[in-house]
């Protein structure tokens, strides 16, 4: 079975600077997906970056990088430039080529953004 | 529609009741997917739609939940005889097809339940 682990509920940064989320997985499989969403109070999920397991490149998005470290099982999001808007929760998300599709998630890390 | 809808947005009911949410998916998208956010966790799976059939069942927590779709459109969560434990927010997710292991998930607002 595939678990996903946030090991961090809350973080808090200030407005310009940058902010680290970690997030770890379990998984046998060797072709998979990770993904980072982003869920504000409105609650609408919202699809920040993703990464192949595949490609040794991390994943870049504009301000949304992540350090993918495959035998780590480890996949952090990296947040540069911090906004107020960047306040949300965030899911670190595991979708393996076995599971038809279904998104394996961690409990969430909430970010706050400070001015 | 532009996204996925989802109906109502909020609904309270007493312990014991019946409830249907609705998930209204993209045009076009074979692949509908239902989680459940309870307060302060992440998204727990409940079942996999692949056009009107559901190869995954596997997350649906008790027989008091079924699901079904109607085509490769509207779907409807139904939880019989509601719980307290059912609180919660429940999201619908569709996307191209279910197989692409490539391929995005784009979800709806969610419904948020409150069982008195």
């Amino acid at each position: 079975a595939q678990t996903v682990t946030q090991s961090q509920p809350e973080m808090s940064v200030q407005e310009a600077e940058t902010v680290t989320l970690s997030c770890t997985y379990d998984t046998s499989e060797n072709n998979y997906y990770l993904f980072w969403y982003k869920q504000p109070p409105s609650r609408q999920m919202i699809l920040v970056i993703r990464q192949e397991a595949y490609k040794q490149q991390n994943a870049t998005e504009n301000r949304f990088s992540v350090n993918f470290q495959k035998a780590a099982k480890s996949f952090s999001l990296k947040i540069s430039d911090s906004q107020l808007g960047d306040t949300a929760m965030y899911f670190c998300a595991f979708k393996g080529g076995s599971t038809l599709g279904r998104l394996y998630f961690g409990r969430g890390t909430q970010l706050t953004v400070w001015p | 529609g532009a996204g996925v809808s989802q109906s109502p947005s909020n609904k309270v009911t007493e312990k014991g009741k019946d409830v249907e949410l609705r998930c209204d998916p993209i045009s076009g998208h074979t692949a509908l997917y239902w989680y459940r956010q309870r307060l302060g966790q992440g998204l727990e799976f409940l079942i996999y739609f692949q056009g009107n059939s559901a190869p995954d069942k596997s997350g649906l927590p008790s027989d008091r939940f079924s699901a079904e779709r109607t085509g490769e459109s509207v779907s409807t969560l139904t939880i019989q005889r509601t719980q307290q434990e059912d609180s919660a927010v429940y999201l619908c997710a569709s996307t191209v097809s279910g197989r692409g292991l490539y391929n995005e998930q784009f979800f709806g607002p969610g419904t948020r339940l409150t069982v008195l």
